[in-house]
């Protein structure tokens, strides 16, 4: 079985623009999480999403957004970049059971962000 | 709110030695308690996990035991190799009632490991 997968790899943007990074789950996981993960503020939770809404939000800017699709794919959004969004990005996916998310998390390799 | 602190890194070892990070927690009700691994250029990994006191969680060698009474989750490994070297993070799932928890994995800071020969 395929695991999480995204793209890109790598982005290189300037301040001002917004990016999209994309996340295909693992084939049957519904629930897909995002995470930020720099040097000085470590991982951090950014939503959760389930069956094309988001159920959970973490302590971020508006300019930090999401979807999911109805294959459970996933897409976060950084409109108006700044210098402190780079960062690597994380997604994850997990199994559920009805609205229950399994607490085993598989992640991506990341997207990694540099603005300049 | 929950939170996991882990000991300072980084750590540098040689290669066979005895390897303890320490993982301790604050959480409301019972959390499930998880150790991964990133390796350079990778995201995360699943090494091990637990998700009931006094569970032990063991896998390629590393282990760590849910210690509710210490709220600890201490890995170990009795001796490690070169290809041991990488970022160790414990982290946390803490599911509640209100579902403020969905999806929501929180993490330590993360622990630097140096295995060398």
């Amino acid at each position: 079985k395929a695991g999480v997968t995204q793209t890109p790899r790598y982005l290189i943007k300037t301040r001002g623009q917004q990016v999209t990074l994309s996340c295909s789950p693992i084939s049957g996981h519904r629930s897909v999480s995002w995470y930020q993960q720099t040097p000085g503020q470590g991982l951090q939770f950014l939503f959760e999403y389930f069956s094309e809404t988001q159920r959970n939000k973490g302590n971020f800017p508006g300019r930090f957004s999401g979807r999911q699709f109805s294959n459970s794919r996933s897409e976060m959004n950084v409109s108006t970049l700044e210098l402190g969004d780079s960062a690597l990005y994380l997604c994850a996916s997990s199994r559920t059971s009805g609205r229950v998310s399994y607490n085993e998390q598989f992640f991506g390799p990341g997207t990694r962000l540099t603005v300049l | 709110g929950d939170s996991v602190t882990q000991m300072e890194g980084p750590v540098t070892l040689s290669e066979e030695a005895f390897l303890t990070i320490n993982c301790t927690y604050t959480a409301t009700g019972y959390p499930s308690l998880f150790w991964y691994v990133q390796y350079p250029g990778e995201g995360l990994q699943l090494l091990l996990k637990a998700t009931k006191a006094d569970d032990k969680g063991s896998n390629k060698g590393f282990e760590a035991t849910y210690r509710k009474e210490t709220t600890s989750f201490h890995l170990e490994k009795g001796s490690v190799q070169v290809s041991d070297s990488a970022v160790y993070f414990c982290a946390l799932f803490s599911a509640n009632a209100g579902g403020t928890s969905y999806g929501k994995l929180t993490f330590g800071q993360g622990t630097i490991l140096t295995v060398h020969p």
